[in-house]
C-alpha cells in the first residue's frame, strides 16, 4: 500500500506560530502530495513535490521530501485561525491515492 | 468550487433501504475515484475508474455497494439494503493523468437510521 501515516495526530498551536506535520510512507513513489480538509467538506490540494525534488514552497508552505527516508514535512508560517483543519499526504505511485488518518491542526487566535 | 460536483449534499434513509449516489467529474478528467470517510478518519478508498471501466475495487467493497460510470463522464455509486454502519461522508475525485493533483467534491454525507 502507497499509504502516508501523517503525524502527529493533533497539533494545537497559537496564530503566528509555525506548524509542522510529517508523513511516512512505505514504498517507492513518483510525487507526493498534501491535501487539507476543513470540516465537513472535500480535500483541497495544496502541493506536489516530486520524487526527485527536496523541497518546495507555495506561499507560506514548505514542503519537503526525502526518499531514502521515505518521509515528508509541511510546514506552515505565520499560522492563521484559518489554516484550522485535517491535513492529509498521499504518497503517489501507479495506484489510486491512499490516505491516512491525518493530522487534526487548531490555531488558536 | 473544485468542479467536482456530488448529488445530494446529504441523504438520510432507513436501514435497509437503497441509496444512489452521483458524482459529476471535471470534464476532461478521465480517472474518477470514490471515497469514504467517517469521523477523525482519513478518506477510504472504495473504487476507481479510468473512463467507464472500473479498474479497482477495494476489498472493504462489499457485494452491497455498486458503482458505475456508463459513458465515461458521471457515476454512480449505490449502496443497496442500508445499515448503520454505512453511515459516513462518501467522496468522489477526479484526475487527468495518474499521480496527479486530485480534484474532490464536497461529498454526500449519509446517515442510516
Amino acid at each position: 500500500s502507497q499509504q502516508g501515516e501523517e503525524d502527529p495526530q493533533a497539533l494545537s498551536i497559537q496564530e503566528g506560530e509555525n506548524a509542522t506535520m510529517n508523513c511516512s510512507y512505505k514504498t517507492s513513489i513518483n510525487n507526493l502530495q498534501w491535501y487539507r480538509q476543513n470540516s465537513g467538506r472535500g480535500l483541497v490540494h495544496l502541493i506536489l513535490i516530486r520524487s526527485n525534488e527536496r523541497e518546495k514552497h507555495s506561499g507560506r508552505l514548505r514542503v519537503t521530501l526525502d526518499t531514502s527516508k521515505k518521509s515528508s514535512s509541511l510546514l506552515i508560517t505565520a499560522s492563521r485561525a484559518a489554516d484550522t483543519a485535517s491535513y492529509f499526504c498521499a504518497p503517489s505511485g501507479n495506484t489510486p491515492l491512499v490516505f491516512g488518518k491525518g493530522t487534526r491542526l487548531s490555531v488558536i487566535a | 468550487d473544485t468542479g467536482v460536483s456530488q448529488n445530494p449534499r446529504h441523504k438520510i434513509t432507513k436501514r435497509g433501504q437503497n441509496v444512489t449516489f452521483r458524482c459529476d467529474p471535471i470534464s476532461e478528467h478521465n480517472r474518477l475515484y470514490w471515497y469514504r470517510q467517517t469521523l477523525g478518519q482519513g478518506p477510504e478508498f472504495l473504487t476507481y475508474f479510468q473512463n467507464e471501466a472500473q479498474l479497482e475495487k477495494s476489498r472493504l467493497l462489499s457485494d452491497r455497494f455498486s458503482a458505475e460510470r456508463p459513458k465515461g463522464s458521471f457515476s454512480t455509486l449505490e449502496i443497496q439494503r442500508t445499515e448503520q454502519g454505512d453511515s459516513a461522508m462518501y467522496l468522489c475525485a477526479t484526475t487527468g493523468a495518474v499521480g496527479t493533483e486530485a480534484f474532490f467534491g464536497q461529498g454526500t454525507r449519509l446517515t442510516v437510521v
